[in-house]
């Protein structure tokens, strides 16, 4: 297993502004991915973060809008930028320790408001 | 399209009687179908994997099973507690495929 943390927990943010949300894992991991949920709905995938290159993006997510980087195999960041009030959700952060088909181990989520 | 429906929204039962969660899903061909539960404000935690090769999964009082013919998994928790309450997320990965794909979800609540 392997234990998540995020930060941070929550932030309200202005519209046009940016945050950054880390992620931080207490092993090597090998694969770690960031995920949103928008209020009422289930988790939608936004990238897997690779190590030493640039994360591999899902469709309807751009790395303009949501930069991310991984240095090494226990650190993550995903930043939301310009964000507006749309971008108002919980993003979570998840890691496989055996690969991205087998069990995923979730931190506890940024919930982030813009107003 | 591809779709993961998760039938009942809301789900209630009494304490010490067994919860049936529905999965379905259509245009996949899952490899593995997981099952996950999440509290308010915390994450997904892990709870049962079943392989497309397998027809049934227990752990302890959980139990899974998979139908691809159906394409549909059941999720079975049995002599219920009010501290199984919780929303509990179907997810499912196809085979060469990287990432999981995720339904909207079950909210459980077991009434003392």
């Amino acid at each position: 297993s392997a234990v998540i943390s995020q930060k941070p927990s929550r932030d309200i943010c202005q519209r046009g502004t940016s945050l950054t949300i880390q992620c931080q894992v207490d092993s090597q991991v090998t694969m770690m991915f960031w995920y949103r949920q928008q209020p009422g709905q289930s988790l939608t995938l936004i990238a897997t973060a690779n190590q030493g290159s640039e994360a591999t993006y899902e469709s309807g997510f751009v790395i303009d809008k949501f930069p991310i980087s991984r240095p090494n195999l226990t650190f993550s960041t995903l930043t939301v930028s310009n964000m507006s009030p749309e971008d108002s959700s919980i993003y979570l952060c998840s890691v496989s320790t055996s690969g991205a088909q087998e069990t995923q181990y979730f931190g506890p989520g940024t919930r982030l408001l813009v107003l | 399209s591809q779709k993961i429906e998760q039938n009942s929204e809301a789900l209630n039962i009494q304490e010490g009687k067994t919860a049936t969660l529905t999965c379905n899903y259509t245009n996949y061909s899952p490899a593995y179908l997981q099952w996950y539960r999440q509290d308010p404000g915390r994450g997904p935690v892990f709870l049962l994997l079943i392989r497309e090769n397998e027809k049934e999964k227990r752990k302890e009082r959980l139990k899974v099973t998979f139908d691809t013919t159906l394409k549909q998994s059941l999720f079975h928790i049995t002599a219920s507690q009010p501290a199984d309450s919780a929303t509990y997320l179907c997810a499912l990965s196809q085979t060469g495929a990287n990432n999981l794909f995720f339904g909207t979800g079950t909210r459980l609540t077991v009434i003392p």
